[in-house]
């Protein structure tokens, strides 16, 4: 079975411009959660999408969103980059919503400057 | 809220060597723990997970670890490491009360040296 696949795997982006990520989650997983990788803080939850509704969201700013297809795809958005938003940011799913196992992806990898 | 506490940020063993990465939360309900591995170049992947039962599993790789409820802890050992543990290792702790999400540990590196 397919793993977690995202794209792109690394872009480049200037500050104040805006950046779309893809992630293809495990065939049958329905459930498929975002997060932030830093140095410095780590694995932070940005949100997660069950059902095409965003069922949870972590403490990020309005500039973060995202959404889920019927196909459970998902996409996360970032409007108006900023020089900290660079970061690795990882997609996972899940069989179901909530506290269960969850595969991640590669990530896509985001410069700033 | 729920937070996770991993005391060992690089820890550096020789080839062999015994190994205790230690894990602690801080939340008063029913939890699943996950360890999971992000070897050099690679995706987080999954080492191993208590949801209930016998509070000593055992995951992939020879790892293994023990959930302690009264210490709020879930410490990673291996008895003996190899070159090919070097990686970063991250605890997380999902509540299964609320619709509360993933909260991972800040990792710790692990550097396996022949």
């Amino acid at each position: 079975k397919a793993g977690v696949t995202q794209t792109p795997r690394y872009l480049i982006k200037t500050r104040g411009q805006q950046v779309t990520l893809s992630c293809s989650p495990i065939s049958g997983h329905r459930s498929v959660s975002w997060y932030q990788q830093t140095p410095g803080q780590g694995l932070q939850f940005l949100f997660e999408y069950f059902s095409e509704t965003q069922r949870n969201k972590g403490n990020f700013p309005g500039r973060f969103s995202g959404r889920q297809f019927s196909n459970s795809r998902s996409e996360m958005n970032v409007s108006t980059l900023e020089l900290g938003d660079s970061a690795l940011y990882l997609c996972a799913s899940s069989l179901r919503q909530g506290p269960y196992e969850q595969y991640f992806g590669p990530g896509t990898r985001l410069t700033v400057t | 809220a729920q937070s996770v506490s991993q005391h060992n940020h690089h820890v550096i063993l020789s080839e062999a060597a015994s190994l205790e990465l230690g894990c602690n939360y801080s939340y008063g309900g029913t939890v699943n723990l996950f360890w999971y591995v992000q070897y050099p170049g690679q995706h987080l992947q999954l080492l191993l997970k208590y949801f209930s039962g016998d509070p000593l599993v055992k995951g992939i790789k020879g790892f293994e670890a023990e959930f302690i409820k009264s210490k709020f802890s879930f410490n990673l050992r291996k008895p003996s490491v190899q070159w090919s543990d070097t990686a970063e290792y991250f605890c997380a702790v999902n509540a299964l009360s609320g619709n509360t999400p993933l909260v991972f540990g800040k990792g710790t590196r692990l550097s396996v040296i022949a």
